[in-house]
C-alpha cells in the first residue's frame, strides 16, 4: 500500500514562528498536495506539485509556501505563523491527478498560540 | 453555486440500519467519483471509486452514480458503530490523454451509528 507519512501528529507553535510541515510518500507518485481542514469549511487546497521543483497555488496559498526538492518529499512552510493558521493539515499524493483518488497522510494538528 | 454539495449532518441512525449518504454536483465534466471515510483526528481513506453511472458494490458498501441527475450516493447496509465517521465525496473531471484534473471534495457528512 502507498504510504504517506507526515512528520508530526501534533504541533504547538508561537505566533510569528516559521513552521515546517514535512510529508513523505513511498510510491514514486508525481503529484503531491497540501490541504487544511477546518470544521464547516471542509478540505481547502493550499498548494500542489506535479513534479520535482514544480509548485502551483491552490485556493488559499496566502501565508504559506512549499518546497519540493525531491520527488518523495513535499514540505509546507508557514513563513510567520498566525493564530488563524491553527488547523488540521493534510498531505496527499497521487499518480494520476485524481483519476484513482488521492492517498492521504494521517494529518498534523497545528495549534498556533 | 458550489461545485459539490453535501449535507454536513450529523446523521444519527441505529445500529443495523441502512445508511444513505448523498452528494450533488454541477460540473458535467466530472467523470470519476469517490467516497472517502475519515475517522476523528485521522486522514481520509479511500473507500470506493467509480467512473461510470450505475452501482458498484463492495461488501456492505454500495456506490451509486447518476450522471444525468448529477447525483451520487453511498449506501451502507447493516451499519455498525465502527462505521461512525465523516464521509466525504470527491470527484474529478476527465482530461484528454486519460488523466484527471484534480479532485473536488464535498465538505463531508458526519455519521453516527448508535449501538
Amino acid at each position: 500500500d502507498v504510504k504517506v507519512t507526515q512528520s508530526s501528529r501534533y504541533l504547538v507553535k508561537r505566533t510569528g514562528e516559521k513552521v515546517f510541515l514535512e510529508c513523505v510518500q513511498d510510491m514514486d507518485h508525481e503529484n503531491m498536495f497540501w490541504y487544511r481542514q477546518d470544521p464547516g469549511l471542509g478540505l481547502r487546497l493550499i498548494y500542489f506539485s506535479y513534479d520535482v521543483k514544480m509548485k502551483e497555488k491552490g485556493d488559499i496559498p496566502e501565508g504559506y509556501s512549499v518546497s519540493r526538492e525531491k520527488k518523495e518529499r513535499f514540505s509546507l512552510i508557514l513563513e510567520s505563523a498566525s493564530t488563524n493558521q491553527t488547523s488540521m493539515y493534510l498531505c496527499a499524493s497521487s499518480p494520476d491527478r485524481g483519476r484513482n483518488g488521492y492517498t492521504f497522510g494521517s494529518g498534523t494538528r497545528l495549534t498556533v498560540v | 453555486q458550489k461545485e459539490v454539495e453535501q449535507d454536513p449532518g450529523p446523521l444519527s441512525v441505529p445500529e443495523g440500519a441502512i445508511v444513505s449518504l448523498n452528494c450533488t454536483y454541477s460540473n458535467s465534466a466530472f467523470q470519476y467519483f469517490m467516497w472517502y471515510r475519515q475517522y476523528s483526528r485521522k486522514g481520509p481513506e479511500l473507500l470506493m471509486y467509480t467512473y461510470s453511472s450505475g452501482n458498484k458494490e463492495d461488501g456492505r458498501f454500495t456506490a451509486q452514480v447518476d450522471k444525468s441527475s448529477k447525483y451520487i450516493s453511498l449506501f451502507i447496509r447493516d451499519s455498525q458503530p465502527s462505521d461512525s465517521a465523516t464521509y466525504l465525496c470527491a470527484m474529478s473531471a476527465y482530461l484528454p490523454g486519460g488523466g484527471a484534473d484534480g479532485l473536488t471534495f464535498g465538505k463531508g457528512t458526519h455519521l453516527i451509528i448508535q449501538p
